[in-house]
């Protein structure tokens, strides 16, 4: 694994299923993110954590939750999936405190019908 | 809250130069990114500016100006491979808040 993994990299999705993206590094980054790209609005943040065993709410967390169990690790999680969240989802890390730039996952396309 | 605007897109010619603006609006500020993103790939970093000024970094440089709320882009010499979404992207608290962002598209 090199940089940040993302899975799956696309999915169809009934609306009403529970959904787990998945992102791992493996920089030892302190800090992680979740994105969404929508065309038009740019990537706003969903929720962060600045090191595992806190999380925090972005922009747009509602319909979102995520956990932080290790400093690798930072699975997004759609409870309920709606069409609405038909989206690109982008995993990011970063060190947190500092300002650095942020290294991002390939993306993962979510449909929901 | 966040206000970040930037033009949605811009065309220029091979070889010719363009500048993307940004103008911010931010509850805190510790430093403004730009990355690249081509289409159906992940954003990539190409600069950081904190201070006032300008950063020149190979064909790309990047301003900017506290006082105003400002910074741009400098795309020198473009190429076709230049063609590409350019975001602008604000340090709030350690969090990044990005603009829509711009689509370059350079033509022969």
């Amino acid at each position: 694994i090199a940089g940040i993994t993302q899975a799956p990299t696309s999915q169809i999705l009934a609306a009403g299923r529970r959904m787990t993206l998945r992102c791992t590094q493996d920089m030892r980054h302190n800090a992680m993110y979740w994105y969404r790209q929508d065309l038009g609005l740019g990537l706003r943040l969903i929720h962060y954590s600045n090191t595992a065993g806190t999380t925090g709410k972005g922009e747009v967390p509602d319909g979102y939750s995520v956990s932080r169990a290790n400093t690798d690790d930072f699975p997004l999680t759609l409870a309920s999936a709606v069409p609405s969240q038909t989206s690109v989802y982008f995993c990011a890390s970063s060190e947190a405190g500092e300002t650095g730039e942020l290294f991002f996952g390939e993306g993962s396309r979510l449909t929901v019908l | 809250g966040q206000n970040i605007d930037q033009p949605t897109e811009m065309t220029a010619t091979e070889g010719a130069i363009v500048q993307i603006n940004c103008t911010y609006q931010t509850s805190g500020f510790n430093g403004l990114f730009w990355y690249q993103q081509h289409a159906g790939e992940a954003p990539t970093f190409l600069s950081y500016n904190v201070l006032d000024g300008l950063e020149e970094k190979g064909r790309f440089s990047s301003f900017l100006s506290r006082s105003k709320g400002y910074s741009y882009l400098l795309l020198k010499e473009l190429q076709m491979k230049d063609s590409a979404s350019y975001l602008c992207a604000v340090d709030n608290d350690y969090k990044l808040s990005f603009g829509a962002g711009t689509t370059v598209t350079v033509r022969a």
